[in-house]
């Protein structure tokens, strides 16, 4: 098992730009998490899979986001006409589904994509 | 709403010497309360959860937690650091049926260790 994998690790773009970020999740989990965190903050939610299905978006979250998740495994967050406040490490975590009082879904998070919005 | 607030932005302790972050919490209920690292160019990692029981936590990498309600703390400790402890230590906080929504983080305590 190689973990949750996020690609590019690093993208640099010109405002005005549309970025593509991709996540792949453990094999096995169906939940699909991406967060923004800003230097010197903690994550932010941002939007959450069950499979294929959004369930969840941030109150906060722009409409220039989009995310999807066609197949119920990999995920893309997408960026439209992105801005210099755009910039950010976005992280992608995923979980397994456990049901149950007190149950928690521990989620395992990738590496991160760093954008840079010149 | 909750919130959580790491006091101390910068921490630098010395091998082998005992660390405390400090983890301050805002919620009216009680709270399900986590700490994470994340270490450089890596994701987050759970180290510990309170939910409820114990306030005394154990996690993972020799680290505990102390849940004070009085207090309205749950500060992260470990006996004796390691330099491979150095990384960025991540308080968060949600409430029992909160969505991920209502998962709110603090700004982190970045940890360096002397050798």
């Amino acid at each position: 098992d190689t973990g949750v994998s996020q690609d590019p690790r690093h993208k640099i773009t010109k405002r005005g730009q549309n970025v593509t970020f991709r996540c792949d999740p453990i094999s096995e989990h169906n939940r699909l998490y991406w967060y923004r965190q800003t230097l010197g903050q903690g994550p932010e939610f941002l939007t959450y899979f069950q499979n294929e299905a959004q369930l969840e978006k941030s109150r906060l979250l722009s409409n220039r986001f989009s995310a999807e998740r066609p197949k119920g495994s990999f995920s893309t967050l997408e960026i439209q006409r992105t801005e210099q406040g755009d910039s950010a490490m976005y992280l992608c975590a995923s979980s397994r589904d456990r049901s149950g009082r007190g149950s928690y879904n521990e989620q395992f998070f990738g590496p991160g994509t760093r954008l840079t919005v010149l | 709403a909750q919130s959580v607030t790491q006091p101390d932005i910068h921490i630098t302790v010395s091998e082998g010497a005992s660390l405390e972050l400090r983890c301050n919490y805002s919620y009216g209920a009680t709270p399900y309360l986590f700490w994470y690292v994340q270490s450089p160019g890596q994701g987050l990692q759970l180290l510990l959860k309170y939910f409820s029981g114990d306030t005394l936590v154990q996690g993972i990498k020799g680290f505990e937690a102390e849940f004070k309600r009085s207090q309205s703390s749950f500060n992260l400790r470990k006996p004796s650091v390691h330099w491979s402890d150095a990384a960025e230590y991540f308080c968060a906080i949600t409430y029992a049926g909160g969505t991920n929504n209502d998962m709110r983080f603090g700004a982190g305590t970045r940890l360096t260790v002397k050798p």
